[in-house]
C-alpha cells in the first residue's frame, strides 16, 4: 500500500535551518510528483509547491520562494523540504503529499516544525 | 492565479441533516477539483476527485458535483464522525494548486 512517512517533529531557533524528509513506499516513486503543504496552527492548508520526481524540477508557490527548497534522493524514494533562515511564523505542520494526474491523493503524517527562541 | 472560495466558512447541523458546501473558482477549471476531509488533529483525506468521483472507501453519503467555476460537496445525512474541516483544491497542469479556505462542520 502507498505510504509516505515523514521525519519527526523539530524545534528550532529563529535563523536556523531545518530539513524535513518524506519517504515513499508502495509505488514507483518517479511516476508521481510530490507536493508540500503547510498548515499553521489552527489555520487552513497552503500549497507550497511540488517537485517533479522524474526530472527533479521544483515549482514553488508564491510566498515560498527563496528560503524554501525541495529536493530528492530517488535512490531511497525520499523527498526533502529544506527551510532556511527560519522565522517564528514558519511554525506549522508540513505535509508531503503525492500528486498525480488527478491531484493529491496520499498524504504523509505531517511534521511539526516549531520555531521559537 | 486562480482563487478558490469556499462557503460557508463554518456550519452547524443536526445528525441526519443534508449538508452542502460550495467551492467557487475565479476562472473555469473544468472538473479539476478535489475535496478533502480533515478531522481534528488528523491528516487530510481525499474524499472526492475530479469533482464527482468518490474515492475508494469513502461512504456513499458523500457526493460531489459541478464543473467550470461552481462546485458542491454534499453530505446526504450528517453523522457524528463527519465532524471535520472540508477543503476543496483545484488541480491541473498549471500551478498553483490552490486550496479553498476550508469549511468547518460541527454537530448542533
Amino acid at each position: 500500500q502507498v505510504q509516505l512517512v515523514q521525519s519527526g517533529s523539530e524545534l528550532k531557533k529563529p535563523g536556523a535551518s531545518v530539513k524535513v524528509s518524506c519517504k515513499a513506499s508502495g509505488y514507483t516513486f518517479s511516476t508521481y510528483g510530490m507536493s508540500w503543504v503547510r498548515q499553521a496552527p489552527g489555520q487552513g492548508l497552503e500549497w507550497m509547491g511540488w517537485i517533479n520526481t522524474n526530472t527533479g524540477n521544483p515549482t514553488y508557490a508564491q510566498g515560498f520562494t527563496g528560503r524554501f527548497v525541495f529536493s530528492l534522493d530517488t535512490s531511497v524514494s525520499t523527498a526533502y523540504l529544506h527551510i532556511n533562515t527560519l522565522k517564528v511564523e514558519d511554525t506549522a505542520f508540513y505535509y508531503c503529499a503525492r500528486v498525480g494526474i488527478l491531484g493529491v491523493d496520499y498524504w504523509g503524517q505531517g511534521t511539526l516544525v516549531t520555531v521559537s527562541s | 492565479d486562480i482563487q478558490m472560495t469556499q462557503s460557508p466558512s463554518s456550519l452547524s447541523a443536526s445528525i441526519g441533516d443534508r449538508v452542502t458546501i460550495t467551492c467557487r473558482a475565479s476562472q473555469g477549471i473544468n472538473n479539476n477539483l478535489n475535496w478533502y476531509q480533515q478531522k481534528p488533529g488528523k491528516v487530510p483525506n481525499l474524499l472526492i476527485y475530479a469533482a464527482s468521483a468518490l474515492q475508494s472507501g469513502v461512504p456513499s453519503r458523500f457526493s460531489g458535483s459541478g464543473s467550470g467555476t461552481d462546485f458542491t460537496l454534499t453530505i446526504s445525512s450528517l453523522q457524528p464522525e463527519d465532524v471535520a474541516t472540508y477543503y476543496c483544491q483545484r488541480f491541473n497542469s498549471a500551478p498553483p494548486l490552490t486550496f479553498g479556505g476550508g469549511t468547518k462542520v460541527e454537530i448542533k
